[in-house]
């Protein structure tokens, strides 16, 4: 089945640092992907929407200038979370529709904690 | 607006025991539904699907869950459960259209040896 990576996996910056975190479709291509993001013992919540080649979609409530993505390529998109902020300590997950018909793929997450 | 919820946010149960995992949602309108898995330390994982057609619909592991168009739910099952089983599951919507998903809260399900 189709495979989404992530990079890195977990990451630990101090706050008011920048973190960039890469998703990416390793054998299809991907013009829409999604960013989630999951607090413990809770569901995953849609953050925004990637768009290939034009600006991400953001769900409400979620700070567009904070959580800055670039859909760079049919393969590539990323997250950057500015000056981040130890509330900003979560569990990150992409994924990426398979095509029409088909499921979602997800990346196996990245956590980020911010000290 | 959309919701998804799941009513029990932990099970514990004997191997062997039988399984159901409530699922009930609202939307207006046509939907995709979802039930996907999460194992200790990996990635969300699809289970099964259902788009149209039978609404009883059969995933991996010997999974299935039951489309019930009138009571919005899709309840997840499986006759026996075993130890390998044990992991958080999470039902989700799609509005059929569009590939945005929402997600219950998750059930985590531990099974005991």
């Amino acid at each position: 089945g189709a495979v989404v990576s992530q990079h890195p996996s977990r990451v630990i910056c101090k706050s008011g640092t920048s973190v960039k975190i890469e998703c990416r479709s390793l054998d299809f291509q991907a013009t829409t992907m999604f960013w989630y993001r999951q607090f413990p013992k809770q569901s995953l919540m849609l953050m925004a929407t990637s768009n290939e080649g034009s600006k991400a979609t953001y769900e409400q409530g979620v700070e567009k200038d904070k959580f800055l993505i670039n859909h760079a390529s049919l393969t590539l998109s990323t997250l950057t979370v500015t000056s981040a902020h130890p509330e900003d300590s979560s569990f990150y997950i992409c994924s990426a529709p398979g095509g029409v018909g088909d499921t979602q793929y997800f990346g196996p997450g990245t956590r980020l904690t911010v000290l | 607006a959309q919701s998804v919820s799941q009513h029990n946010h932990h099970v514990i149960l004997s191997e062997a025991a039988s399984l159901e995992l409530g699922c009930n949602y609202s939307y207006g309108g046509t939907v995709n539904l979802f039930w996907y898995v999460q194992y200790p330390g990996q990635h969300l994982q699809l289970l099964l699907k259902y788009f149209s057609g039978d609404p009883l619909v059969k995933g991996i592991k010997g999974f299935e869950a039951e489309f019930i168009k009138s009571k919005f739910s899709f309840n997840l099952r499986k006759p026996s459960v075993q130890w390998s089983d044990t992991a958080e599951y999470f039902c989700a919507l799609e509005g059929a259209g569009s590939y945005q998903l929402t997600f219950g809260k998750g059930t985590k399900l531990s099974v005991i040896p």
